[in-house]
């Protein structure tokens, strides 16, 4: 089945810097989607990308569809402390049963 | 309503009781998902629900779970003989086209 690896699984950030996270896939998505968690809520829904080659921003956040619809990245800005929480990736592919698969998520924590 | 609402929002169970999970979609939108997500995991599919279509069951991890949906709307996600390893936060999405959203989640602890 289809495979998405997200990279890097944590990082620290400290205020004011920009961060960069990925995805990669085995196989093509029609759809690339990108939610933030906090803990204790569902995913709620940051960017979405449908065409590939895709750049879309939304604030703070950037994010990409790979022109070969195998990936996709997500920066994020000028971090700020609210920005902690855990990113996913998911991809969406019609052909595929219309299910997202997700990646395994960035945890994005505060530098102590 | 505006978003997905799930409830409960927290059950906590008896080891092999039965539970039932409710999610009522965004209203219009045809398909419904559930996911799983076990703590600090990502989230695992378990079954999608697409108009009159029959639904995609390829996730569901036992028989125990079984998820209907009826008048095209509300959902219900059922766990018979509820085990330990059942405890998780299962997550229902709604669509129209290509755009998913989610909702809070059901908090589901087994003891």
């Amino acid at each position: 089945g289809q495979q998405l690896n997200q990279s890097p699984q944590s990082m620290f950030i400290q205020e004011g810097e920009d961060v960069s996270m990925n995805c990669t896939s085995s196989s093509i998505f029609n759809t690339w989607l990108w939610y933030k968690q906090d803990p204790g809520e569902g995913p709620v829904l940051l960017i979405a990308l449908y065409k590939a080659g895709e750049l879309t921003s939304n604030g703070r956040l950037t994010a990409q569809f790979g022109i070969t619809r195998k990936d996709s990245f997500l920066n994020i800005s000028a971090s700020i402390p609210s920005d902690v929480g855990i990113y996913f990736c998911a991809g969406h592919l019609k052909a595929a049963g219309n299910k997202l698969t997700f990646g395994g998520g960035t945890r994005v924590l505060v530098k102590p | 309503g505006a978003g997905v609402s799930q409830s409960p929002s927290n059950k906590v169970t008896e080891k092999g009781k039965d539970v039932e999970l409710r999610c009522d979609p965004i209203s219009g939108h045809t398909a419904l998902y559930w996911y799983r997500q076990s703590l600090g995991q990502g989230l695992e599919f378990l079954i999608y629900f697409q108009g009159n279509s029959a639904p995609d069951k390829s996730g569901l991890p036992s028989d125990r779970f079984s998820a209907e949906r009826t008048g095209g709307s509300v959902s219900t996600l059922t766990i018979q003989r509820t085990q330990q390893e059942d405890s998780a936060v299962y997550l229902c999405a709604s669509s129209y086209e290509d755009t998913i959203y989610f909702g809070e989640g059901s908090w589901l602890t087994v003891v």
